[in-house]
């Protein structure tokens, strides 16, 4: 079984200051791990993703990714946010036993950026 | 490429009504999904496919249908629409474990957002 928690459902913070958007995680094998946008009124886009190729994962827009596998941890980070990252973050994991492709989505957190 | 298309964007039903939402993807994938999405709720899998011809339940499949005639198309059928299925429902396609296995994200599509009356 698989499951993501996102510890925040709303994160606002002021432009030009770090973003800390934070995911938890189970899975009963070693996870995928990738972090989606959704703007408001659009479809999900993938910001970037985990595959065991390297802890520390950078994706588009400047975001990155550490993973944890002590703390079950997947958080995203910015150093330095932007108006147009104002949007609905999902962490999502997949486990990667065969057959068994699905993807869990975590509940989202909305980042309000303050001008 | 386009990617994965949903039809149609916007759709109002009554209680009661029956529709189809089409989604095509042109990107090859094997797998489909379709997932419904509602406030506080995070996305959640309806029926997704595994390959032409093959369909299977996910998550909450109850009220639905699904139908995968063509490797490029994947529909979503409902036959007597419920108030409790006004939501967001988006499509979602990716190659198989088989040619990607730890590399299998998903591409979503725009999105359909469906009222019932």
């Amino acid at each position: 079984a698989q499951s993501v928690t996102q510890l925040d459902s709303h994160v606002s913070v002021s432009e030009g200051t770090p973003v800390l958007l934070r995911c938890n995680y189970s899975s009963s094998y070693s996870p995928s791990l990738f972090w989606y946008v959704q703007h408001p009124n659009k479809g999900l886009q993938l910001l970037l993703k985990y595959t065991s190729a390297a802890t520390l994962v950078k994706g588009i827009n400047g975001f990155e990714a550490e993973f944890k596998k002590s703390e079950t941890s997947f958080h995203l980070t910015k150093p330095s946010a932007h108006m147009s990252d104002a949007a609905e973050y999902f962490c999502v994991v997949s486990a990667q036993a065969p057959g068994n492709e699905k993807l869990t989505f975590g509940t989202g957190t909305r980042l309000t950026i303050i001008p | 490429n386009a990617g994965v298309t949903q039809t149609p964007k916007f759709r109002v039903l009554k209680t009661g009504q029956s529709m189809t939402l089409l989604c095509a993807q042109d990107m090859n994938h094997e797998y489909m999904y379709w997932y419904r999405q509602d406030p506080g709720m995070g996305l959640r899998l309806i029926h997704y496919s595994v390959g032409e011809g093959t369909t299977a339940k996910g998550e909450v499949p109850d009220g639905y249908n699904v139908s995968r005639l063509k490797k490029q198309n994947f529909l979503l059928g409902l036959e007597s629409a419920a108030p409790s299925q006004t939501s967001v429902y988006f499509c979602a396609s990716s190659y198989s474990w088989r040619d990607r296995g730890l590399f299998n994200e998903q591409f979503f599509g725009p999105g359909t957002r469906l009222t019932v009356l």
